[in-house]
């Protein structure tokens, strides 16, 4: 199976722009949606297969990809968007499985 | 409201099997695929099964491959995993996620509040 690589953890100043990356061969052919996740909660979906975002999640969380590397942007980091998030994307088998990223914690200092 | 609630986590020794189960409300639930996500206590994310709307395409992650058993049953809006054989590296807790279409995708929209699998002797 494929592995979907992401820093483990990244900082950002309140206010400021903190981009979070996920590295993986399949990504040259599938699309990744993207999770954050709170101490204690389960995950919720902030960006689609599309660079879509879910009713309710604020617009300042953005996805965009290039070659074997996805990106989600937070423009404008609040305090309430420390939390992990993780990548997920379908695996490079062939098969319908999936693979989450390694997850990056965000701190906005 | 979209409701999705785990049932059937429980302390259980390695070698045995336990069923778990998700009831849901508040969407057309054969309408959708459906996964179960699990998370080990302090780790990440991992992908488990994936279940089709009608069934018909079923995936497992490897290190569950040939123990573990997906299932649903539209009639009663429920989704199942079997657990057998299972192992210490099984623990974690077991969440239940709706994908956003009817056959599988990586975005899963809603999602439980997880039940606690423990494999211990």
């Amino acid at each position: 199976s494929s592995e979907l690589t992401q820093d483990p953890a990244v900082s950002v100043a309140l206010g400021q722009t903190v981009r979070i990356t996920c590295q993986g061969d399949s990504l040259r052919s599938y699309f990744a949606s993207w999770y954050q996740q709170k101490t204690g909660q389960a995950p919720l979906l902030v960006i689609d297969g599309q660079n879509n975002r879910p009713s309710g999640i604020p617009d300042r969380f953005s996805g965009s990809s290039s070659g074997n590397t996805v990106s989600l942007t937070i423009t404008g980091a609040q305090a309430e968007d420390e939390a992990d998030y993780y990548c997920n994307s379908r695996d490079s088998s062939g098969n319908p499985t999936y693979v989450f990223g390694t997850g990056t914690k965000v701190t906005v200092l | 409201e979209v409701q999705l609630v785990e049932s059937g986590g429980d302390l259980i020794q390695p070698g045995r099997s336990l069923r778990l189960s998700c009831a849901t409300s508040g969407f057309t639930f054969d309408d959708y695929a459906m996964h179960w996500v699990r998370q080990a206590p302090g780790q990440g994310l991992e992908w488990v099964s994936g279940i089709s709307w009608n069934s018909a395409y079923i995936a497992y992650g490897d290190s569950v491959k040939g123990r573990f058993i997906i299932s649903r049953d539209n009639a009663k809006n429920s989704l199942h995993l079997q657990m057998n054989s299972l192992r210490p590296e099984d623990t974690a807790f077991y969440y239940c996620a709706k994908d956003t279409t009817y056959y599988h995708s990586s975005a899963y929209d809603s999602w439980g509040q997880g039940t606690l699998v423990t494999v211990s002797s």
